[in-house]
């Protein structure tokens, strides 16, 4: 079956500007996360999501990130105004529950330049 | 709080010799521990966890690993590499239970498989 997708798959900015990453979950996973893989800080949580709600935000690094998502699905992570130090690979991960013994299944990630 | 250091950033090794990647944790509280690989320019892949029971824990692709609770360790091993092994892997935790599977991941390892 079809897994996490992520799109766009490679995005190039300007410092100053907003951008939006989408994630589609696999179907029928109701948990749903965000992490961002940069050279200098490795493997950080962001967000996660069960259903619609946002349990626990503790890992978005400043009030200019922001995530949504609607009917169970499709999450979009947004960045306002994004600096040098946003660029890094932004993953996303599902998984059928809010259990941490349940496996998360990684998308390939969004690879995010500011320039 | 939780924290997973990886104690080589690089392991070189040559072709059908065993490898050791070694992993150790810190939480106050109960964690579930994983090991995910990240082939180049892909997303994350689950080759193992450890949740309960016995402590010797088999993965895919001939990976297993040694959950030692006293030495706060979680060892991966291969008896004998391929080429193909070549990636970088991350050892990660969670904490056990039903508030959300956030993972904290170490700084990970970068494994090359030389012929």
């Amino acid at each position: 079956g079809a897994g996490v997708s992520q799109s766009p798959s490679n995005k190039v900015t300007e410092k100053g500007k907003d951008v939006e990453l989408r994630c589609d979950p696999i179907s029928g996973h109701t948990a749903l996360y965000w992490y961002r893989q940069s050279l200098g800080q490795g493997l950080e949580f962001l967000i996660y999501f069960q259903g619609n709600s946002a349990p626990d935000k503790s890992g978005l690094p400043s009030d200019r990130f922001s995530a949504e998502r609607t009917g169970g699905s499709v999450s979009t992570l947004t960045i306002q105004r994004t600096q040098q130090e946003d660029s890094a690979v932004y993953l996303c991960a599902s998984s059928l529950g809010q259990s941490s013994s349940y496996e998360q299944y990684f998308g390939p990630g969004t690879r995010l330049t500011v320039t | 709080a939780q924290s997973v250091t990886q104690l080589d950033s690089q392991v070189p090794v040559f072709e059908e010799a065993p490898v050791e990647l070694r992993c150790n944790y810190s939480s106050s509280v109960s964690v579930y521990l994983f090991w995910y690989v990240q082939y180049p320019n892909q997303g994350l892949q689950l080759l193992l966890k450890y949740l309960s029971g016995s402590t010797l824990v088999k993965g895919i692709n001939g990976f297993e690993a040694e959950f030692n609770k006293s030495q706060t360790s979680f060892h991966l091993r291969k008896p004998s590499v391929h080429i193909s092994d070549t990636a970088e892997y991350f050892c990660a935790v969670s904490v056990t239970g039903n508030q959300g599977g956030k993972l904290i991941f170490g700084q990970g390892t970068e494994l090359s498989v030389k012929p």
